[in-house]
Order: C-alpha cells, then sequence, then structure tokens
C-alpha cells in the first residue's frame, strides 16, 4: 500500500527539540522528493522543506532556516525532521508528502505538486 | 516569496450548483522549463490535504471530472461544476515556479447549502 506515516510528534518546551519522522512504503522512496508542509491550528498549509534523497537538493522556508533540519535516511525508507529551539509558533500538525520523480530521466513527467500525504503529526509548543 | 491570493475566502454553494475558487499569484508562475506548476488540493474536515490538479488544468487520477482548472500566468481557477456534499472542504492552491520557495494561498472554504 503506498502511504507516508508520521510520527514523533507530542508536546515540546520552547528551546526544546523534537524528532518527526515520516516512514514511506508501497513506492520507490529514493526516486523521489520528499518535504514537510505544516498547518497551524486553524490554519492554513505552510510549506517548510524538502529534499532529493541524494542531498543534493534541500530547501528551506525562511520561517524554519537554521532552527529545522531535514534528513533522509533510505534503508530506513525515512525522512525526518530535526526541530531545534522550536517556539509557540510552530505549534501545528506537521504534514510529509511526497514531491516529483528526483530521476534524470522524469523530466518530461514533473507534477510540480505533492502528490501522496501523510496523516500529520501534532506538535505542541508550550511551558 | 510568490504570494498566492485565493477568493473567496467562503463560498456557499447549493449541491448541484457551480463553484468557482479564484487564485492570483505575485508573479508569473511559468517555470524556467517552460511549465507552470500550479496545484489545487483539497482538505475535508478532519483530512490530510489531497491532490486534485497539478499544472493548472491536469488531474489526478480518480478525481472526478467534475473537478476542472484553467488559467495562465498569474491568474488559475479552479472550477466544480456541479456540486456534490463530498465536496465540501478547504481548497488551497500551490505554486512551485520557484523550486527553492514554495507558497500555498490561503484557502477557500467550501460550505454545502
Amino acid at each position: 500500500q503506498v502511504q507516508l506515516v508520521e510520527s514523533g510528534g507530542g508536546l515540546v518546551k520552547p528551546g526544546g527539540s523534537l524528532r518527526l519522522s515520516c516512514a514511506a512504503s508501497g513506492f520507490t522512496f529514493s526516486d523521489y522528493f520528499m518535504g514537510w508542509i505544516r498547518q497551524a491550528p486553524g490554519k492554513g498549509l505552510e510549506w517548510l522543506s524538502y529534499m532529493s534523497s541524494s542531498g543534493t537538493t534541500i530547501y528551506y522556508a525562511d520561517s524554519v532556516k537554521g532552527r529545522f533540519t531535514i534528513s533522509w535516511d533510505n534503508a530506513k525508507n525515512s525522512l525526518f525532521l530535526q526541530m531545534h529551539s522550536p517556539r509557540a509558533e510552530d505549534t501545528a500538525v506537521y504534514y510529509c508528502a511526497r514531491g516529483d520523480c528526483s530521476r534524470s530521466d522524469c523530466s518530461d513527467s514533473l507534477l510540480g505538486a505533492f502528490d501522496l500525504w501523510g496523516q500529520g503529526t501534532m506538535v505542541t509548543v508550550s511551558s | 516569496d510568490i504570494v498566492m491570493t485565493q477568493t473567496p475566502l467562503s463560498l456557499p454553494v447549493t449541491l448541484g450548483q457551480p463553484a468557482s475558487i479564484s487564485c492570483r499569484s505575485s508573479q508569473s508562475l511559468v517555470h524556467s522549463d517552460g511549465n507552470t506548476y500550479l496545484s489545487w488540493l483539497q482538505q475535508r474536515p478532519g483530512q490530510p490535504p489531497r491532490l486534485l490538479i497539478y499544472k493548472i488544468s491536469e488531474r489526478i487520477s480518480g478525481v472526478p471530472d467534475r473537478f476542472s482548472g484553467s488559467g495562465a500566468g498569474t491568474d488559475f481557477t479552479l472550477k466544480i461544476s456541479r456540486v456534490e456534499a463530498e465536496d465540501a472542504g478547504v481548497y488551497y492552491c500551490m505554486q512551485a515556479a520557484t523550486s527553492h520557495s514554495l507558497t500555498f494561498g490561503g484557502g477557500t472554504k467550501v460550505e454545502i447549502e
């Protein structure tokens, strides 16, 4: 079954740290870009970061640059988001999502979109 | 960063009637490769977002053909030809014209009357 399952959310104190995980199954994980998007309670979607399995492409939104780190483990078919020194405004549901194919032979079939989303994991930053 | 502005914020629609959502970008969404990476997502209550349409008008497999996308440059539209009860939710546009910075519109809540 093609799916993404996030885990690792919970309550974290401001200035603490938290690592979110995203386990992929049902597709060749290393063939795709993968990203993180969040949604604060009652708010819209905010793109945070995405990367390629090779690590040659990594981008961050300004709101998390320098504070959050995206990483990848092909052996575990998993994507991670390390949250350093989170703030109250980082409270949100965090989704991982599958982006475009990253293989060189996919250039003619790019979607420019996230076509598979996990159910999300809730992160609450509070003292 | 490219700013995506959706209107209206809220859209009450009668069952069986059409619905239209607008998404405008602060600059052209034509990518350097010539494609326009504008997508539409649906988020039903309590659910994660779901991709409906990519590259302005291409429907993802399984998406009903009552959903259609159109537009070019900076102006885009999502239309639902005849709204059904299951179409209730929030709809977002997203741009990927700038690979290093993706942005979503603020969302449009479709409410079935």
